[in-house]
């Protein structure tokens, strides 16, 4: 059970250059989330998805787009990258809430640390 | 809208000392609080986490969260910290119906001998 892995680890970008990180999980996840973590600020949550198919939305979704076409998979995409993206994103993944009062915990990757030049 | 304060964003605390990590949230429905740990260079852990029942909960290496609705708090105490404690810990909260979390900005607690 490799848990959440998140591909690469490590990555440079140009401004404007365009680029997609890859969450994956195995635990038969319904949920999966995308993060962002700078100092001082937290993790903020850029997009996420409640099922295959599905995304919303989170704080700062603004310059990032999502792509969940299989369960296991969740993609975040810079399509013009800027140096305020330069940043450790985070994908998470849980069960749904559905029968667990709320309570599931979320499961997190490694993280992608991303420069943009 | 729901947010989470960590008022302290660095707490130095010598091995074998108590440490007590705050965390304030505001909320109007009801919530489920949690205490997220991240070692360095590593993803985040969960450490242990309030739903219901008894407001005292513990984790397995020693730390202990207490939830109290009047003053909306969920501090993180531990009565003796080791070096390997040493770590950024988050607070989050999420409401009952909602499918995300809202993290504080972390509290980075530096062990020293």
């Amino acid at each position: 059970n490799a848990g959440v892995t998140q591909t690469p680890k490590f990555r440079v970008l140009k401004t404007g250059q365009s680029m997609t990180l890859l969450c994956a999980q195995d635990m038969n996840h319904e949920y999966m989330y995308w993060y962002r973590q700078d100092p001082g600020m937290g993790l903020r949550l850029i997009h996420y998805s409640v099922g295959e198919g599905t995304t919303a939305k989170g704080e700062v979704p603004d310059g990032y787009n999502v792509s969940r076409l299989k369960k296991q998979n969740f993609l975040l995409g810079l399509e013009s990258a800027a140096p305020s993206q330069t940043s450790v994103y985070f994908c998470a993944s849980s069960y749904s809430d559905l029968g667990l009062a709320g309570g599931n915990e979320q499961f997190f990757g490694p993280g992608t640390r991303l420069t943009v030049l | 809208a729901q947010s989470v304060t960590q008022l302290d964003s660095q707490v130095p605390v010598f091995e074998e000392a108590p440490v007590e990590l705050r965390c304030n949230y505001s909320s109007s429905v009801s919530v489920y609080l949690f205490w997220y740990v991240q070692y360095p260079n590593q993803g985040l852990q969960l450490l242990l986490k309030y739903l219901s029942g008894s407001t005292l909960v513990k984790s397995i290496n020693g730390f202990e969260a207490e939830f109290n609705k009047s003053q909306t708090s969920f501090h993180l105490r531990k009565p003796s910290v080791h070096i390997s404690d040493t770590a950024e810990y988050f607070c989050a909260v999420k409401r009952g119906t909602a499918s995300k979390l809202t993290f504080g900005t972390g509290t980075r607690l530096q062990v020293t001998l």
